[in-house]
This record gives C-alpha cells, sequence and structure tokens, in this order.
C-alpha cells in the first residue's frame, strides 16, 4: 500500500501567489515525521520542513508551512508569495520507526511551475 | 563542511558490466542509506545500514550489493549492469530516530546502454 499520497501530478501558479501541494500518508505508528523536498531541475533534494507527530503547532519555516491535519493524515504544503525559482518537483515523504532503518518514504512528487 | 559525497557523478555502464557508487558522509551518523529515483517518480529504497556491519534490504534491492565496514563509507554495488538500472541515484545519511536531520548527497546519474 502507497504511505505517501500527493495527488497533483502538477500545478501551476502564478508569480506572488499562495499555493498548496497536497500530500496524505498512511501509518500506525504513534511517532513519525513528515518531510517536504524540493528538487530542482539541476537533481539535489533540498530539504524544505519538517512536521513531527507530537508538534502541536504547524511547522514554517520562512515561506513555507506544513498544514498539518493529523486526524485526516494530512500534511500539505503551502508556499506563500511564489517566486519563479520554486519551479521544481516537490516530494512529501515520511520516516516512521518500523519502516526500514527509519528510512525515508516519498511520495511521486508534485510538478510546480510558477508562470510570470 | 563535505557532508554526504557521492562518486561518481555521472556514468556510462554497457549491459552486463559492473561498477560501485561511493559514498561517504564525515557527520559520524549510523543510519546510512541508497535510493534510486527513474524519470519523474519519487526515490525508492534500495539498502539501508543502521551501523558499521549492519545492512538490509529495501524495497528495491535486487541486482545491488552494498557494505558497511566502516561508519563513514556505504558504497553501493551494481552487478552485471542492466538498462533497468538506468537512474538518478542518491545516497543519505542521519544520525538516528524520526528527526529531521538526514542529509543527502547531490546524486549519481548513471546510464547503461
Amino acid at each position: 500500500a502507497q504511505k505517501i499520497t500527493q495527488t497533483q501530478p502538477g500545478m501551476f501558479v502564478q508569480e506572488k501567489e499562495a499555493v498548496t501541494l497536497d500530500c496524505t500518508y498512511d501509518t500506525s505508528d504513534q511517532s513519525y515525521g513528515l518531510f517536504w523536498y524540493k528538487q530542482p531541475s539541476s537533481g539535489e533534494m533540498i530539504f524544505l520542513i519538517y512536521q513531527g507527530s507530537y508538534d502541536e503547532q504547524n511547522a514554517t519555516e520562512g515561506r513555507y508551512s506544513l498544514n498539518f491535519q493529523k486526524a485526516r493524515k494530512s500534511a500539505n504544503l503551502v508556499i506563500s508569495a511564489s517566486q519563479l525559482g520554486d519551479s521544481a518537483m516537490y516530494f512529501c515523504a515520511m520516516r516512521e520507526g518500523s519502516n526500514s532503518g527509519y528510512a525515508l518514504n516519498f511520495g511521486k512528487g508534485t510538478s510546480l511551475l510558477v508562470t510570470p | 563542511n563535505a557532508g554526504v559525497t557521492q562518486t561518481p557523478k555521472f556514468r556510462i555502464l554497457k549491459i552486463g558490466q559492473s561498477m560501485t557508487l561511493q559514498c561517504t558522509q564525515d557527520m559520524n551518523h549510523n543510519y546510512m542509506y541508497w535510493y534510486r529515483q527513474d524519470p519523474g517518480m519519487g526515490l525508492k529504497l534500495i539498502y539501508y545500514s543502521v551501523g558499521a556491519g549492519i545492512t538490509d534490504k529495501g524495497e528495491v534491492p535486487n541486482g545491488y550489493n552494498v557494505s558497511r565496514s566502516t561508519t563513514e563509507d556505504f558504497p553501493l554495488r551494481l552487478e552485471l549492469a542492466a538498462p533497468s538500472q538506468t537512474s538518478v541515484y542518491f545516497c543519505a545519511s542521519s544520525y538516528l530516530g524520526t528527526g529531521n536531520t538526514i542529509y543527502f548527497g547531490e546524486g549519481s546519474w548513471l546510464t547503461v546502454v
């Protein structure tokens, strides 16, 4: 069964607008971590934001925020004031203790294109 | 700071050849991982290690082998390369637990022809 589901293969947003990238997850662990990574066309994996399962507040990092809804098993990434440089692939991932040495389990990604 | 270093960055292999992707980290991390990423897809776990001398299979281990003789190094061996192994390979490391300190290498682009 898919552990991380990203239902939006591609998204468009206009520069300076906000955009939400969806992510749902499946786990029976009580302790887990949720991550978002950005992968530009150059290929490197850039860490954006992290949310622990016990964190009561939604994580924020600059223009990135994570809308964490634990009961719905949802961890959506919100990018505010989009910039052209935000055009990239975005991956949601989960880390849980019961999985392969705490390895990250990735979704298939969402391709974001920011237009002028 | 070096972090996680992967070599080579690019390589073209012929079918049936073998090669080793090198991965070294200088952060004294216990956990190390090898992932592959096929075009347009997320990363899939090939092998992982929770410490020197301890390795285990991930989701897609067929056609690969690993070893972990030291804390720093976690090489990935491709035996009898096949076109299906054309992919981008990422090495990653972390200390332990479900925290957010996971470091990725820059990736190795491998083409098998």
